[in-house]
C-alpha cells in the first residue's frame, strides 16, 4: 500500500513564475491536508479538502495561492507569481476520515525554492 | 488561534541519557500526535494520545496527555544516536480537522 506521494520532491522557480505541487493521497484516503513549514520552524496548516470540495482554507494566504482536489487525479496546490518569501517546503497528508481521530500520514513533501 | 509550545527547542545528550520534550498549550485539544522528522522528509506519526492523563508507551519512548488535555510529554529513555531527529507535537481542534504544529524539538544523541 503505497504512501502519500508528492511530487516534484524539489522545485526551483524564479520570483513572478508558477509553482504547481501535488499531492496523490494513500489508496482509500479522500480527505487531504497542505502544511507549508519553514526551515527550522514547525508545519501550518494551510488548507483542508476532500474530493471537489475545500472544506477549510483558513491557513490560505489570501492572493496567489489556490487549491483543489479534482474527482479524479491529484490534490494540486498552486502558488501564481512566486515571491522569495514562498520558499519552504511543503506537505501534504492524508486520512480516510475528516475527524483528527483518524491520524493524518504525511508525504515527503516538495522543497520550493524562489530564486 | 490555539499556539502549541514546544520545550527545549535543542536538546544535545550522550548515548544512554534520558531526556523528555514538552509540548504546553492555553487550549485544550481532543487528541495530540507526536511526529518525527528526519531531513528532507515528512513528519512520521510516532503516536496519537486522546485521553487526559493517558501514557501510552513506545519501546523506550513514553509518551503522556495531560489531565487537562492541554500539554503532553516525550520521554526517551536511554537514547540512541538513532534517535537523533526533529521531535513535532500536533494538536487536533475539538470541532476541527486541522492540526496545529509546536515548533519542533530538535534533538542530537551523541555516541
Amino acid at each position: 500500500n503505497a504512501g502519500v506521494m508528492q511530487n516534484p520532491r524539489h522545485l526551483v522557480r524564479r520570483r513572478g513564475q508558477e509553482a504547481r505541487l501535488r499531492c496523490s493521497p494513500m489508496k482509500g484516503h479522500s480527505h487531504v491536508y497542505w502544511y507549508r513549514q519553514l526551515p527550522e520552524e514547525g508545519l501550518k496548516f494551510m488548507v483542508y479538502l476532500q474530493k471537489e470540495n475545500i472544506i477549510d482554507e483558513s491557513g490560505m494566504p489570501k492572493e496567489r495561492f489556490s487549491a483543489e482536489f479534482p474527482k479524479e487525479g491529484p490534490s494540486i496546490l498552486r502558488i501564481q507569481q512566486v515571491v522569495r518569501g514562498d520558499s519552504a517546503a511543503y506537505f501534504c497528508a492524508s486520512s480516510p476520515l475528516g475527524d483528527l481521530r483518524y491520524e493524518q500520514y504525511f508525504g515527503p513533501g516538495t522543497r520550493l525554492t524562489v530564486t | 488561534t490555539q499556539l502549541l509550545e514546544q520545550s527545549p527547542q535543542f536538546l544535545s545528550i550522550q548515548e544512554g541519557e534520558n531526556l523528555t520534550v514538552y509540548c504546553n498549550s492555553s487550549s485544550v485539544f481532543s487528541s495530540l500526535q507526536w511526529y518525527r522528522q528526519e531531513p528532507g522528509e515528512g513528519p512520521v506519526l510516532l503516536v496519537t494520545v486522546v485521553t487526559g492523563g493517558e501514557v501510552k508507551k513506545l519501546k523506550r519512548l513514553t509518551f503522556q496527555f495531560g489531565d487537562a488535555r492541554k500539554d503532553s510529554s516525550l520521554h526517551i529513555t536511554a537514547a540512541q544516536p538513532g534517535d537523533t531527529g526533529l521531535y513535532l507535537c500536533a494538536g487536533a481542534e475539538a470541532a476541527g480537522n486541522k492540526l496545529t504544529f509546536g515548533g519542533g524539538t530538535r534533538v542530537l544523541v551523541k555516541p
